[in-house]
């Protein structure tokens, strides 16, 4: 049984970094072929797709925030970091990790999700 | 990259079908076979209902369709349930040299 859960700070000042953890189980991330991507969804609108990393260590970001976050994967503890610097109020939102293989590319297994808020 | 186009809402009545679309271009939805949809009710985990573009997970019902022509990708939920109502989104893999995944803004569904 796949599970992950998102954890970290839920308020974070303007001009911050924020750093979440994703810590699975039910898979590893040394298996060929899967993947962790982070999803985020502001409040009332709509998912919208941030970072995945794969278990070679491939590594994609999306295009516009990709200056401000760096994931990585720390197969031994079954965890998955994703960091964003310089955090701005338009960066409230839910943020969630989700499971993926390679040759689907789909977001099979979500977590819970966790609410970031930015405001000073 | 610009985010996938769905109506924002539908509506239809318990045994009723509808269908949701969802409109891409040529770098996404287009060029490859990997659509996913994904059904979020209120306060929850969005859920994988529908992926590859026709395909259906193990426990999901055979009620949720979908299909593909061109850019557009559709989702299909013949005999409405309450417990459909939510929200849905698409999301398909897109070109690598531009964004990887591509959401759609999300549809509506009420059943009245």
């Amino acid at each position: 049984q796949i599970t992950l859960k998102e954890s970290g700070p839920t308020l974070v000042k303007p001009t911050q970094t924020l750093t979440l953890t994703c810590t699975f189980s039910g898979f590893s991330l040394s298996t060929s072929g899967v993947g962790v991507g982070w999803i985020r969804q502001p409040p009332g609108k709509a998912l919208e797709w941030l970072a995945l990393i794969y278990w070679d260590d491939d590594k994609r970001y999306r295009p516009s925030l990709k200056s401000r976050l760096t994931i990585t994967k720390d197969t031994s503890k079954n965890q998955v970091v994703l960091t964003m610097t310089n955090m701005d109020p338009v960066d409230t939102a839910t943020y969630y990790c989700a499971h993926s293989y390679d040759t689907r590319d789909d977001f099979d297994h979500w977590g819970q999700g966790t609410l970031v808020t930015v405001s000073s | 990259q610009s985010a996938l186009t769905q109506p924002a809402s539908v509506s239809g009545s318990p045994g009723q079908s509808i269908t949701i679309s969802c409109t891409g271009t040529s770098s996404d939805v287009g060029s490859y076979n990997l659509v996913s949809w994904y059904q979020q009710h209120p306060g929850k985990a969005p859920k994988l209902m529908i992926y590859e573009g026709s395909k259906r997970p193990s426990g999901i019902s055979n009620r949720f369709s979908g299909s593909k022509s061109g850019n557009t990708a559709s989702l299909t939920i013949s005999g409405l349930q309450a417990e459909d109502e939510a929200d849905y989104y698409c999301c398909s893999y897109a070109d690598s040299s531009t964004l990887n995944w591509v959401f759609g803004g999300g549809t509506k569904l009420t059943v009245l």
